[in-house]
């Protein structure tokens, strides 16, 4: 199974709302990443998880709070978001942080639209 | 640090012919990885191709060849028998072969799209 889920496909919220992205991934990979992706634009890293700690925040605001609550998931927590955060969320995993290929196997992605 | 730049923002191929993707990065390390990676309309990120930097033979899988030229720092996609599949937005990505290699430095994208 080389396959990374994610849920929901979408998501509608306000900005005083808090829900909660899902990713889940059963390959056995102990790196686990979350990107946000503008419409035509490049991903961009948010947050990595190695062995279910935290080893990266790329200077992520405090309103999205990533969890790692075992090795298969991660979620990704949203509270007071702003408009301009509505983008594409994806989800990625790997065998872990190093080795020679470390290649990132993505997720569909949750589209997310703040009003 | 290291850039990764794609200067072709969309490109255009008729069904069943052959298109060239550019790429160029600047990195001063010897030890690293380029990837290609295709992005269709659904979304899901797919890695179309590798190569490794100390490796001089050029990476193919099935249609898809690079030409990896360290030298000139130019990691180029080619996708032959292009197919109405072959539409999507592609990434060339770099990462760093040393320490924690997690980063993926992603050029712009380059939205090909397959003319019947």
């Amino acid at each position: 199974d080389t396959e990374v889920t994610q849920t929901p496909k979408h998501l509608v919220m306000g900005m005083t709302n808090k829900k909660s992205l899902k990713c889940e991934q059963h390959m056995g990979h102990r790196a686990m990443y979350w990107y946000k992706q503008k419409a035509k634009k490049p991903p961009e890293l948010m947050f990595v998880y190695s062995y279910e700690k935290l080893s990266i925040n790329e200077s992520v605001p405090s309103r999205f709070s990533p969890e790692c609550p075992n090795s298969s998931l991660l979620n990704l927590h949203l509270h007071a978001l702003q408009p301009e955060d509505s983008a594409l969320y994806l989800c990625a995993s790997s065998q872990d942080l190093r080795g020679a290929w470390n290649e990132q196997f993505f997720g569909p992605g949750t589209r997310l639209t703040v009003l | 640090a290291q850039t990764v730049t794609q200067s072709q923002p969309e490109m255009s191929v008729q069904e069943a012919e052959t298109v060239t993707l550019s790429c160029t990065y600047d990195t001063s390390e010897s030890d690293y990885y380029l990837f290609w990676y295709k992005q269709p309309p659904s979304r899901q990120m797919i890695l179309v191709i590798r190569q490794e930097a100390y490796k001089q033979q050029n990476a193919t899988e099935n249609r898809f060849s690079v030409n990896f030229q360290k030298a000139a720092k130019s990691f180029s996609l080619k996708i032959s028998d292009s197919q109405l599949g072959d539409a999507a937005m592609y990434f060339c990505a770099y990462r760093s072969g040393g320490g924690s290699n997690y980063k993926l430095t992603f050029g712009k994208g380059t939205l090909l799209t397959v003319n019947p």
